[in-house]
């Protein structure tokens, strides 16, 4: 069936450092939508990409979607506290809403 | 302020009993959606409606029940025979059907069973 791989499942960095997210579809997407979980909470939605190798950002964030439309990936440059939290990506194929597993990001102590 | 409301919380349930968990919004959105959320997985969607009176199954439909007979209202009902219950379930609503508009999510509803 159709997939949206996320990687990686967590990412653990210093504050000020830089965090990457990745998906990565079997099928061509229409469009990907990115969302962010705080700890406890319910997903937000961030941003939707629609056309072959738009970027879009967002203050720190870097949004990407790839020529092909298959790939999608979310930056943040200098993580905060008010970063930590799971980031999902979500791709549209036709009608259905395929989501990612989700890369958790971590703040070290 | 407008929103979703989801309703309980928290809720526990024993084996073999049904449970109906509340999704209200006040968007004036045509489409809601129920997912369910597993400790390290992305949401799966159990069911979606795109108008009043009509829901579609999604991809884990089977112990889960929804009616919609109010645009506001999308309640779920998680039926004894759900083998695995337990889980954080995510009701969500966008404003055009199913296929291009962000979805605004409820703050969730952990059910827990004993």
């Amino acid at each position: 069936g159709q997939q949206v791989m996320q990687i990686p499942q967590y990412q653990h960095v210093q504050e000020g450092e830089d965090f990457t997210t990745y998906c990565n579809s079997s099928t061509t997407l229409s469009n990907i939508q990115w969302y962010k979980q705080r700890p406890g909470g319910h997903p937000v939605f961030l941003i939707q990409l629609v056309k072959s190798g738009e970027v879009k950002k967002q203050k720190r964030l870097t949004f990407q979607f790839g020529e092909a439309k298959k790939n999608s990936s979310l930056h943040i440059t200098a993580t905060q506290t008010t970063d930590v939290g799971t980031y999902f990506c979500a791709g549209r194929d036709n009608y259905q809403l395929i989501w990612g597993a989700g890369t958790k990001l971590i703040i070290k102590p | 302020d407008g929103g979703i409301t989801q309703s309980p919380k928290y809720l526990f349930r024993k084996e073999g009993q049904n449970v109906t968990l509340s999704c209200e919004q006040n968007l004036n959105h045509d489409a809601m959606y129920w997912y369910r959320q597993d400790p390290g997985q992305g949401l799966r969607l159990i069911y979606y409606s795109q108008i009043v009176n009509d829901f579609q199954k999604g991809d884990i439909a089977e112990g889960y029940s929804v009616s919609r007979e109010k645009k506001e209202s999308f309640p779920l009902t998680v039926t004894s025979a759900q083998k695995n219950p337990t889980a954080f379930y995510l009701c969500a609503s966008s404003t055009v059907p199913a296929n291009t508009g962000e979805l605004f999510f409820g703050e969730g509803s952990r059910l827990t069973v004993l």
